[in-house]
Protein backbone atom coordinates (compact mmCIF):
# COMPACT_ATOMS: atom_id res chain seq x y z
CA UNK A 1 0.00 0.00 0.00
CA UNK A 2 1.70 3.60 -0.96
CA UNK A 3 -1.07 5.42 0.88
CA UNK A 4 -0.55 7.40 3.67
CA UNK A 5 -0.70 5.21 6.57
CA UNK A 6 -1.61 6.06 10.57
CA UNK A 7 -0.97 3.94 13.10
CA UNK A 8 -2.96 2.99 15.61
CA UNK A 9 -5.94 3.22 14.36
CA UNK A 10 -7.92 3.54 17.54
CA UNK A 11 -6.81 4.46 20.75
CA UNK A 12 -8.34 4.45 24.51
CA UNK A 13 -7.32 6.14 26.72
CA UNK A 14 -8.21 7.33 30.31
CA UNK A 15 -8.17 11.29 30.60
CA UNK A 16 -4.66 12.68 32.09
CA UNK A 17 -2.70 9.84 30.35
CA UNK A 18 0.08 10.67 26.89
CA UNK A 19 -0.78 9.19 23.64
CA UNK A 20 1.32 9.63 20.68
CA UNK A 21 0.61 8.38 17.20
CA UNK A 22 2.36 7.87 14.16
CA UNK A 23 2.18 8.71 10.16
CA UNK A 24 3.91 7.56 7.51
CA UNK A 25 3.05 10.14 4.61
CA UNK A 26 3.18 8.74 0.59
CA UNK A 27 6.89 8.10 -0.39
CA UNK A 28 8.54 10.94 -1.65
CA UNK A 29 6.74 14.01 -0.18
CA UNK A 30 7.54 16.07 1.72
CA UNK A 31 4.72 17.76 2.79
CA UNK A 32 3.05 16.45 5.67
CA UNK A 33 -0.12 17.68 7.49
CA UNK A 34 -1.93 16.87 10.86
CA UNK A 35 -6.03 17.91 11.08
CA UNK A 36 -8.49 16.98 13.84
CA UNK A 37 -12.22 15.88 12.68
CA UNK A 38 -15.45 15.80 15.35
CA UNK A 39 -18.85 14.10 14.39
CA UNK A 40 -20.57 15.95 12.07
CA UNK A 41 -17.54 18.11 11.20
CA UNK A 42 -14.81 18.80 8.62
CA UNK A 43 -11.22 18.14 8.75
CA UNK A 44 -9.76 21.40 11.14
CA UNK A 45 -6.10 21.79 10.16
CA UNK A 46 -3.69 21.99 12.91
CA UNK A 47 0.13 21.83 12.00
CA UNK A 48 2.06 20.87 8.44
CA UNK A 49 5.66 20.25 8.08
CA UNK A 50 7.84 20.56 5.34
CA UNK A 51 10.39 18.05 5.66
CA UNK A 52 11.59 18.25 8.96
CA UNK A 53 10.63 21.87 9.44
CA UNK A 54 6.97 22.86 11.32
CA UNK A 55 5.89 25.74 9.23
CA UNK A 56 3.10 26.46 10.67
CA UNK A 57 0.87 26.05 13.94
CA UNK A 58 -2.89 26.30 14.46
CA UNK A 59 -4.19 28.32 17.10
CA UNK A 60 -6.14 24.83 18.14
CA UNK A 61 -2.71 23.33 19.15
CA UNK A 62 -2.61 23.78 22.68
CA UNK A 63 0.43 23.42 24.81
CA UNK A 64 -0.15 19.78 25.12
CA UNK A 65 -0.03 18.95 21.54
CA UNK A 66 3.15 18.69 20.14
CA UNK A 67 4.29 17.05 16.89
CA UNK A 68 7.54 15.96 15.15
CA UNK A 69 9.04 15.67 11.86
CA UNK A 70 12.84 14.75 13.01
CA UNK A 71 13.93 13.10 9.57
CA UNK A 72 11.24 14.33 7.24
CA UNK A 73 9.80 10.69 6.62
CA UNK A 74 6.97 10.14 9.27
CA UNK A 75 5.90 12.49 11.53
CA UNK A 76 4.26 11.61 15.52
CA UNK A 77 1.75 13.55 17.12
CA UNK A 78 2.18 13.37 21.33
CA UNK A 79 -0.89 14.80 23.41
CA UNK A 80 -0.18 14.93 26.40
CA UNK A 81 -2.65 15.31 29.93
CA UNK A 82 -5.49 14.11 27.84
CA UNK A 83 -8.87 15.47 28.42
CA UNK A 84 -12.43 14.40 27.03
CA UNK A 85 -12.49 17.59 24.51
CA UNK A 86 -9.77 15.41 23.01
CA UNK A 87 -11.84 12.91 21.86
CA UNK A 88 -11.84 12.66 17.56
CA UNK A 89 -10.39 11.42 14.54
CA UNK A 90 -6.92 12.93 14.12
CA UNK A 91 -6.13 12.87 10.02
CA UNK A 92 -2.31 13.25 8.34
CA UNK A 93 -2.40 13.86 4.90
CA UNK A 94 0.69 14.31 2.34
CA UNK A 95 1.50 16.09 -0.42
CA UNK A 96 4.29 17.44 -2.49
CA UNK A 97 5.88 20.88 -2.09
CA UNK A 98 4.44 23.16 -5.19
CA UNK A 99 1.57 20.87 -5.54
CA UNK A 100 -1.82 21.46 -3.47
CA UNK A 101 -3.63 18.04 -4.02
CA UNK A 102 -3.40 16.44 -0.42
CA UNK A 103 -3.92 12.91 0.33
CA UNK A 104 -5.27 11.76 3.76
CA UNK A 105 -4.92 8.54 5.65
CA UNK A 106 -7.15 6.59 7.25
CA UNK A 107 -7.22 8.02 10.77
CA UNK A 108 -6.48 7.78 14.17
CA UNK A 109 -9.28 7.53 16.46
CA UNK A 110 -8.83 9.11 20.01
CA UNK A 111 -11.43 8.08 22.39
CA UNK A 112 -10.50 9.64 26.02
CA UNK A 113 -12.30 8.51 28.77
CA UNK B 1 -11.56 35.47 8.82
CA UNK B 2 -10.71 32.15 7.40
CA UNK B 3 -14.17 30.24 6.86
CA UNK B 4 -16.00 27.87 4.49
CA UNK B 5 -19.61 27.42 4.59
CA UNK B 6 -21.40 24.84 2.95
CA UNK B 7 -25.00 23.97 2.05
CA UNK B 8 -26.69 21.86 2.18
CA UNK B 9 -25.63 19.72 5.15
CA UNK B 10 -27.67 16.57 4.20
CA UNK B 11 -29.18 16.06 0.77
CA UNK B 12 -31.64 13.20 -0.32
CA UNK B 13 -32.26 12.73 -4.15
CA UNK B 14 -33.30 9.72 -5.87
CA UNK B 15 -31.42 7.55 -7.97
CA UNK B 16 -30.47 9.11 -11.50
CA UNK B 17 -31.36 12.75 -10.27
CA UNK B 18 -28.68 15.23 -9.94
CA UNK B 19 -26.86 16.71 -6.58
CA UNK B 20 -25.47 20.05 -6.31
CA UNK B 21 -23.39 21.08 -2.89
CA UNK B 22 -22.50 24.99 -2.82
CA UNK B 23 -19.60 26.51 -0.75
CA UNK B 24 -18.40 29.64 -0.19
CA UNK B 25 -15.24 31.63 1.25
CA UNK B 26 -13.88 34.16 2.43
CA UNK B 27 -10.31 34.12 2.13
CA UNK B 28 -9.15 36.22 -1.52
CA UNK B 29 -6.07 35.00 -1.60
CA UNK B 30 -7.66 31.25 -1.76
CA UNK B 31 -6.46 29.64 -5.16
CA UNK B 32 -7.18 25.99 -4.95
CA UNK B 33 -10.36 24.12 -3.91
CA UNK B 34 -10.49 20.10 -3.81
CA UNK B 35 -13.52 18.49 -3.14
CA UNK B 36 -13.17 15.42 -0.30
CA UNK B 37 -15.82 12.35 -0.54
CA UNK B 38 -16.01 10.80 3.06
CA UNK B 39 -17.64 6.64 3.22
CA UNK B 40 -18.45 6.39 7.00
CA UNK B 41 -15.41 4.89 9.28
CA UNK B 42 -13.09 5.78 6.01
CA UNK B 43 -10.43 8.20 5.10
CA UNK B 44 -11.71 11.73 2.86
CA UNK B 45 -11.02 11.15 -0.39
CA UNK B 46 -9.91 13.62 -3.30
CA UNK B 47 -12.64 13.02 -6.23
CA UNK B 48 -11.84 17.03 -7.94
CA UNK B 49 -10.38 20.15 -7.54
CA UNK B 50 -10.13 23.57 -9.39
CA UNK B 51 -7.96 26.39 -9.32
CA UNK B 52 -8.82 29.42 -9.43
CA UNK B 53 -7.89 30.26 -13.13
CA UNK B 54 -10.36 27.81 -14.44
CA UNK B 55 -14.08 28.49 -14.23
CA UNK B 56 -15.34 25.05 -14.66
CA UNK B 57 -14.02 21.21 -14.21
CA UNK B 58 -15.92 18.34 -15.57
CA UNK B 59 -14.45 14.03 -14.87
CA UNK B 60 -17.53 12.07 -15.59
CA UNK B 61 -20.33 12.75 -13.62
CA UNK B 62 -18.90 14.81 -11.35
CA UNK B 63 -18.53 18.45 -12.12
CA UNK B 64 -16.79 21.70 -10.17
CA UNK B 65 -17.72 25.20 -10.97
CA UNK B 66 -16.42 28.11 -9.64
CA UNK B 67 -17.07 32.37 -8.94
CA UNK B 68 -13.93 34.16 -8.02
CA UNK B 69 -16.08 37.22 -7.67
CA UNK B 70 -18.60 35.79 -5.80
CA UNK B 71 -16.46 33.90 -3.87
CA UNK B 72 -18.13 30.48 -5.04
CA UNK B 73 -17.57 27.05 -6.00
CA UNK B 74 -19.88 24.09 -6.13
CA UNK B 75 -19.98 20.31 -7.02
CA UNK B 76 -22.35 18.85 -9.48
CA UNK B 77 -23.11 15.32 -9.47
CA UNK B 78 -25.25 13.74 -12.34
CA UNK B 79 -26.78 10.34 -13.09
CA UNK B 80 -26.69 10.03 -9.18
CA UNK B 81 -25.76 6.60 -8.20
CA UNK B 82 -26.70 4.76 -4.24
CA UNK B 83 -22.84 4.18 -4.31
CA UNK B 84 -22.66 8.28 -4.38
CA UNK B 85 -24.09 8.43 -0.53
CA UNK B 86 -21.53 9.64 1.66
CA UNK B 87 -20.39 12.89 3.25
CA UNK B 88 -18.97 15.54 0.60
CA UNK B 89 -16.66 18.24 2.11
CA UNK B 90 -15.40 21.37 0.48
CA UNK B 91 -12.29 23.10 1.11
CA UNK B 92 -10.48 26.01 0.34
CA UNK B 93 -7.16 26.63 0.42
CA UNK B 94 -5.37 29.32 2.74
CA UNK B 95 -2.86 31.63 1.55
CA UNK B 96 -2.37 34.84 3.76
CA UNK B 97 0.34 35.21 5.21
CA UNK B 98 2.31 31.60 3.28
CA UNK B 99 -0.35 29.52 4.90
CA UNK B 100 -0.49 26.12 2.96
CA UNK B 101 -3.36 24.65 4.78
CA UNK B 102 -7.15 23.80 4.06
CA UNK B 103 -9.89 25.20 5.51
CA UNK B 104 -12.85 22.62 5.37
CA UNK B 105 -17.01 23.08 5.15
CA UNK B 106 -18.82 21.18 7.73
CA UNK B 107 -19.92 18.37 5.00
CA UNK B 108 -23.12 17.52 3.61
CA UNK B 109 -24.48 14.27 3.47
CA UNK B 110 -25.96 12.65 0.56
CA UNK B 111 -28.31 9.95 0.27
CA UNK B 112 -28.92 8.24 -3.31
CA UNK B 113 -32.31 6.33 -2.64
CA UNK B 114 -32.59 3.60 -5.35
Amino acid sequence: DTGVSQDPRHKITKRGQNVTFRCDPISEHNRLYWYRQTLGQGPEFLTYFQNEAQLEKSRLLSDRFSAERPKGSFSTLEIQRTEQGDSAMYLCASSLAGLDEQFFGPGTRLTVL
Amino acid sequence: GENVEQHPSTLSVQEGDSAVIKCTYSDSASNYFPWYKQELGKRPQLIIDIRSNVGEKKDQRIAVTLNKTAKHFSLHITETQPEDSAVYFCAASMKQGGSEKLVFGKGTKLTVNP
